[in-house]
This record gives C-alpha cells, structure tokens and sequence, in this order.
C-alpha cells in the first residue's frame, strides 16, 4: 500500500542532543503512530495518537498529531546510546480499518 | 497491552518447500491479526489481515495461494509461505491486540 514520507533517512548524533524526524501523507490519517525496531526484532509501540492536535509524551518521547491530520512529528530529547534503531511512523486511515500504513523509517545513530 | 508471541524466530527451508509460521495473542482473544512482510533495509509492507473463522483478505500483488492465512481460533494464526523460492526470503511480522497495533518479534525466513 501507499508509503507515509518520513524524513530524515537517517541521522548521526552525539548523546545528549535532541533528535526530530517527521512523517507526512498526501491522505488524511485518523490514527498516528510511532514505532521502534531494533535489529531482528518485531517493531515496539512508543506513542499513539487519536486527535488533530494531540500532544503526547513518553518520557523523553514527545510525539504530535498534525492539525491537518497529514502529518506527525516525534521528538527525542536528551539522546543516549540505547536509543539507537530504526524509528517508523504509522498511520491508520478513516477507510481502512486497522490496517496500518508505515513510513519507510529513520535510522537513527547516537555517537556516545 | 497485549503480548503477541511469534515462532519460529528463524526459520532456513530449501527451495519448493512449505514453512508455517505462528502467531500467538497471549492475553487477547483476536478476531483479527495481521501479517506484514519486511525486506531488509526497508519498510513493513501489510500482506493480508487475518479473520478468525473466515478467509483471509489479502493486499494487493499478495498471492493468496502461495500466502496461505488460517485463524482457527482466537489466540492463533497462522502463515504457511508454500512452495517457498529465494525471493520468499525476509522478515514476517504479524500483529495483534484491540487495535492491531502490538507486533510479534517476527520470524527471519531463509529460503536456499
């Protein structure tokens, strides 16, 4: 199915700093989702959000549902090491059900 | 939230062979599961939701008859790669829980 454009591809930071990545859809999702996968394991739920304009943190996690339900934004503050993986966004759109839509994924690099 | 379990984790089978995997909902009883595929370097891809007590739906360009899906109970369901070839080759991941969105660790499928 349709991919969500997720940006950036990947990202090399020191620890400590603060980490964005964002994904945006041409379609209206109702449903926006943030996963992360470590190496040979299946993807991990960080942060779901249900409502244009939600706002939801997960400890050093802060994850936003776009006012124009097209896009969403995860925020990582203050980078450690076991931070390291792959970040995918989801969407679940009106039409579909449960099926879930990824983007293609931030490979994220934190340099100790 | 729920606890999806996933078996085999790694699974190597010679060409024109069948490999089942298994995808358990340990602490919810689901009437639908889903199951992605994942190629290395690259994004989930949905293959096919499934429904317990009736067919599968698969997505589009999924082959149902090479992809066979059985959700015979609520807690059980079940990929079966048939005829397997080198191409078959990747990462299964099924999904589970109210809304879908808790993952199995997935299954590493070798076909030689």
């Amino acid at each position: 199915g349709q991919q969500l454009n997720q940006s950036p591809q990947s990202m090399f930071i020191q620890e400590g700093e603060d980490v964005s990545m964002n994904c945006t859809s041409s379609s209206i999702f109702n449903t926006w989702l943030w996963y992360k996968q470590d190496p040979g394991e299946g993807p991990v739920l960080l942060i779901a959000l249900y409502k244009a304009g939600e706002l939801t943190s997960n400890g050093r996690l802060t994850a936003q549902f776009g006012i124009t339900r097209k896009d969403s934004f995860l925020n990582i503050s203050a980078s450690i090491p076991s931070d390291v993986g792959i970040y995918f966004c989801a969407g679940r759109r009106e039409t579909s059900g449960s099926r879930l839509t990824f983007g293609e994924g931030t490979q994220l690099t934190v340099n100790p | 939230g729920a606890v999806v379990s996933q078996h085999p984790s790694w699974v190597i089978c010679k060409s024109g062979t069948s490999v089942k995997i298994e995808c358990r909902s340990l602490d919810f009883q689901a009437t639908t599961m889903f199951w992605y595929r994942q190629f290395p370097k690259q994004s989930l891809m949905l293959m096919a939701t499934s429904n317990e007590g009736s067919k599968a739906t698969y997505e589009q360009g999924v082959e149902k008859d090479k992809f066979l899906i059985n959700h015979a109970s609520l807690t059980l369901s079940t990929l079966t790669v048939t005829s397997a070839h080198p191409e078959d080759s990747s990462f299964y991941i099924c999904s589970s829980g109210r809304d879908g969105y808790t993952f199995g660790s997935g299954t590493r499928l070798t076909v030689v």
